[in-house]
């Protein structure tokens, strides 16, 4: 079974510093995806940057850049130079080989301060 | 490019009624997957539809089912409601070819009383 495991409930980050958010997943299946999605409070998830399993090299896009250590089976999210529109609910999801299943972690919510 | 677009934004139903939730994928996906969200239990995978067949399941009873047409579009019923329903259902598309990123439509807040 596959579990993604986010152990920040919640996180607070002054603004144009440097945050970053914590993702641990478990699954026995060689290939898999891991993403990062923000939910505002209106509640629309917005994509944010996708790391393979295969990939040698971490993702990166924009001010967002996965730290990815495939040994520890972990997947963390860096966001640089925060903005206070960066205040959001942070979610990584896993999906394995089951295309169009993925497993979502309980979240972090982010609040930047001016 | 239009987005997800997910109806009704809002809906108040009656406990032991049913409903039907809708989903318009992005134009060229033909993967839909339904998730609930709840504050005490996260957002759980309910089911996913590729070209109009259902490809994965979740947990959940048989009151949660759902279709996808040829165009795409999907949608998901709930019979019987139970007030346990009260949910964001949020509804997803992707290419479906695995490993893609899906995009969200800003979901359905359903309301059980």
């Amino acid at each position: 079974a596959q579990k993604i495991t986010q152990t920040q409930p919640g996180m607070f980050v002054q603004e144009k510093e440097a945050v970053t958010l914590d993702c641990t997943y478990d699954t026995s299946d060689p290939s898999y995806g891991l993403f990062w999605y923000k939910q505002p409070s209106s509640g629309e998830m917005i994509f944010l940057i996708y790391q393979g399993s295969y990939d040698q090299q971490n993702a990166t896009e924009g001010r967002y850049s996965l730290n990815f250590q495939k040994a520890r089976k972990s997947a963390n999210l860096v966001i640089s130079a925060s903005q206070l529109g960066d205040s959001a609910m942070y979610f990584c999801a896993m999906e394995n080989t089951n295309a169009g299943k993925s497993t979502f972690g309980d979240g972090t919510t982010l609040t930047v301060k001016p | 490019k239009a987005g997800v677009t997910q109806t009704p934004r809002y809906l108040i139903k009656t406990r032991g009624q049913q409903v039907t939730l809708s989903c318009s994928p992005i134009s060229g996906h033909r993967s839909v997957s339904w998730y609930q969200q709840t504050p005490g239990q996260g957002l759980q995978f309910l089911f996913e539809y590729f070209s109009e067949t259902q490809r994965n399941k979740g947990n959940f009873p048989g009151r949660f089912s759902g279709r996808q047409f040829s165009n795409s579009r999907s949608e998901m019923n709930v019979s019987t409601l139970e007030l346990g329903d009260s949910a964001l259902y949020l509804c997803a598309s992707s290419l479906g070819g695995g490993h893609t990123e899906a995009f969200f439509g800003q979901g359905t807040r359903l309301t059980v009383v």
